[in-house]
């Protein structure tokens, strides 16, 4: 069984520029999730992808957008980077609907804005 | 409004004791509850869940218990060794199973389990 994969595990990139992150599911699961980790703080919940339509959505501007594929991998892009999108961004993935699925997180891109 | 609290930032317990996590939600629409545990440079990883229907549930050295008037669940590590030590994060859930997305994370307790 193929965990989640998250690339590139580390960026840097200059605020205002735009960024995409890339995200594999573990095999047999269906949604994919992407959050926001602030040092300090807990796994923000940014949004949900499930048969490629967003399905749920956190509390973050619409310059967080992303993308699920017909393989269930994803993207997460994110537009006019600010310094305080500073932080570690975890994709998870669970197959949605079964009982005792939950969620299965990547080990997380770092990225910091300068 | 943080909806999960975790209001222990730190815990250290000695090895072969009992390691008792606590957290807070204010948030009665919660059905499910979750517990993470994270290594540095890696995803968290899950360890152990409650339905809201129940008040305990266990699995090896992990117990759950969920008080649900007093909005508090708690998670038990009996004995703790040292490779318990991580930061652990409780979520919650308005959904049944996990599986849906959108979980509530509170800010994580670093347990260090000394030898």
């Amino acid at each position: 069984e193929t965990g989640v994969t998250q690339s590139p595990t580390h960026l840097i990139k200059t605020r205002g520029q735009q960024v995409t992150l890339r995200c594999s599911s573990q095999s047999g699961h269906n949604t994919v999730s992407w959050y926001q980790q602030a040092l300090g703080q807990g796994p923000q919940f940014i949004f949900q992808y499930y048969r490629e339509e967003e399905n749920g959505r956190g509390n973050f501007p619409p310059r967080f957008s992303g993308l699920q594929f017909p393989n269930y991998s994803s993207e997460l892009n994110v537009n006019a980077l600010e310094l305080d999108d500073s932080a570690l961004y975890l994709c998870a993935s669970s197959l949605l609907g079964r009982v005792n699925s939950p969620l299965h997180f990547g080990n997380g891109t770092r990225l910091t804005v300068t | 409004d943080q909806q999960v609290k975790q209001n222990s930032p730190s815990l250290s317990v000695q090895e072969g004791r009992i390691s008792i996590l606590n957290c807070d939600y204010t948030n009665s629409m919660f059905d499910y509850f979750l517990w993470y545990k994270k290594y540095p440079a890696e995803g968290p990883t899950f360890l152990i869940s409650i339905s809201s229907i129940k008040d305990k549930n266990e699995d090896g050295r992990f117990t759950v218990f969920l008080n649900k008037s007093a909005k508090h669940l708690s998670l038990h590590i009996v004995p703790s060794q040292p490779g318990d030590s991580a930061v652990y994060f409780c979520a919650a859930s308005p959904y049944y199973g996990g599986s849906q997305g959108n979980l509530i994370f509170g800010k994580g307790t670093k347990l260090s389990v000394k030898p």
